[in-house]
């Protein structure tokens, strides 16, 4: 059974840029959730979806969004990029949305912006 | 902001030793997840501690979540090499469709 894929696994981007991230979860997952992983403030919730709708969000600006699409796949797009925005971004992807259903993290996309 | 804190940060220690590692917050947490993640790769489910005082063995490691659901610990029986990376806890805020807060993680480094 496949995991959790992230495409693509590195990117280099300047400041001003947006970017697009995509994640497969493991077939039969319908829930994806989005996390950014810095040193510095370590793994934080971006958002959640499930079944195509944004369930959960955390605390990051508009310039973060996502979406899910039938398949269950997901894309998270960073407009207009800040240095900080610098991260590693991981997927994680789970049966349902419960939180004893586990979740499957995906190996990540290295984003660098200079 | 619920907020977990995670203690050490940084442990160094030779094969063979034993070791704890501690995850607190002045939140309640429905349940609480340990993950270790490695270099390049995304974190990896140990175990989900979900009943105040709780306590859960994995081979050499023992899980203990705390009577009151705001703290847990890791404890490491005899520790190899390949225990080495980074070990997160994170708590579930409230059930259903809830969101995780993690901890910014305890870097593991065993020595042979």
């Amino acid at each position: 059974k496949a995991g959790v894929t992230q495409t693509p696994r590195y990117l280099i981007k300047t400041r001003g840029q947006q970017v697009t991230l995509s994640c497969s979860p493991i077939s039969g997952h319908r829930s994806v959730s989005w996390y950014q992983q810095t040193p510095g403030q370590g793994l934080q919730f971006l958002f959640e979806y499930f079944s195509e709708t944004q369930r959960n969000k955390g605390n990051f600006p508009g310039r973060f969004s996502g979406r899910q699409f039938s398949n269950s796949r997901s894309e998270m797009n960073v407009s207009t990029l800040e240095l900080g925005d610098s991260a590693l971004y991981l997927c994680a992807s789970r049966r349902g949305g419960q939180s004893t259903d586990t979740q499957y993290f995906g190996p990540g996309t290295r984003l660098t912006v200079l | 902001t619920q907020l977990l804190e995670q203690s050490p940060q940084f442990l160094s220690i030779q094969e063979g030793e034993n070791l704890t590692v501690y995850c607190n917050s002045s939140s309640v947490f429905s349940s609480l997840q340990w993950y270790r993640q490695e270099p390049g790769e995304g974190p990896v489910l140990l175990v989900t501690v979900v009943t105040g005082g709780e306590v859960k063995k994995l081979k050499r490691l023992t899980f203990q979540f705390g009577d009151a659901r705001k703290d847990s610990s890791l404890h490491i029986t005899a520790a190899q090499p390949g225990d080495t990376g980074l070990y997160l806890c994170a708590g579930s805020t409230q059930g259903g469709s809830e969101k995780l807060v993690f901890g910014k993680g305890t870097k593991l480094t065993v020595n042979p």
